[in-house]
């Protein structure tokens, strides 16, 4: 079974400074690690993903999140927040075995950032 | 990326009426897509998994004869909700990913947001 969680519902941040989204998961094999972004009454939009190599991993908008296998853990982050950032994050987990073409993903809550001008 | 398009974006129905929602993959086929409902300020909940040219996946608790599937071409999958009731109002997202392989990212609809009255 895979599970993802994120413990946070809402997360603060003032334009300008850095931000981070917390993300653990559990699988049984090695994970592949996904963020992505909703905005009101829209699909989700892809970010970046882990599948395997460098465990700092650089996506869209000047996000990315850094793999950590003994915390089982993939944050988000970026260095510095907009207010347009300001909206809803998934993290998301699907795990590496057979048929994984077929795996759907496994959401977290989602964490909503508000940046404040 | 890949532009998964869903339709309608919204729509308002009757209670005891049938509801289709389509979604398509513009620029790739897929063989694989997947449905997900979102309650509002909750994460996405997988309902099933779409499979080309057989019968689809549902997940525990996801009534069949109430939520059809058809995935009848690589290009294209709905969903029908059948008989509709106010407790199935909700937003519904699909997605779809680019090949079978491991790794990729699912790539998502702008998902419907469904009101029965």
């Amino acid at each position: 079974a895979q599970s993802v969680a994120q413990p946070e519902d809402q997360v603060n941040v003032a334009e300008g400074n850095p931000l981070t989204v917390k993300c653990t998961y559990s699988v049984s094999g090695n994970p592949y690690l996904f963020w992505y972004v909703q905005y009101p009454n829209r699909g989700l939009q892809f970010l970046l993903k882990y599948i395997t190599g460098d465990n700092l991993v650089k996506g869209s908008y000047g996000f990315e999140a850094e793999f950590n296998k003994s915390q089982t853990s993939f944050h988000l982050k970026k260095p510095s927040a907009l207010v347009s950032d300001s909206a809803l994050y998934f993290c998301a987990v699907r795990d590496t075995g057979m048929d994984t073409g077929r795996r759907a993903l496994t959401f977290g809550s989602g964490t909503r950032l508000q940046v404040q001008p | 990326g890949a532009v998964v398009s869903q339709h309608p974006s919204w729509v308002i129905c009757k209670s005891g009426t049938s509801v289709k929602i389509e979604c398509r993959s513009l620029d790739f086929q897929a063989t694989t897509m997947f449905w997900y409902r979102q309650f509002p300020k909750q994460s996405l909940m997988l309902m099933a998994t779409s499979n080309e040219g057989s019968k689809a996946t549902y997940e525990q608790g996801v009534e069949k004869d109430k939520f059809l599937i058809n995935h009848a071409s690589l290009t294209l999958s709905t969903l029908t909700v059948t008989s509709a009731h106010p407790e199935d109002s909700s937003f519904y997202i699909c997605s779809a990913r680019v090949a079978k392989g491991t790794g990729t990212e699912a790539f998502f609809g702008q998902g419907t947001r469904l009101t029965v009255v």
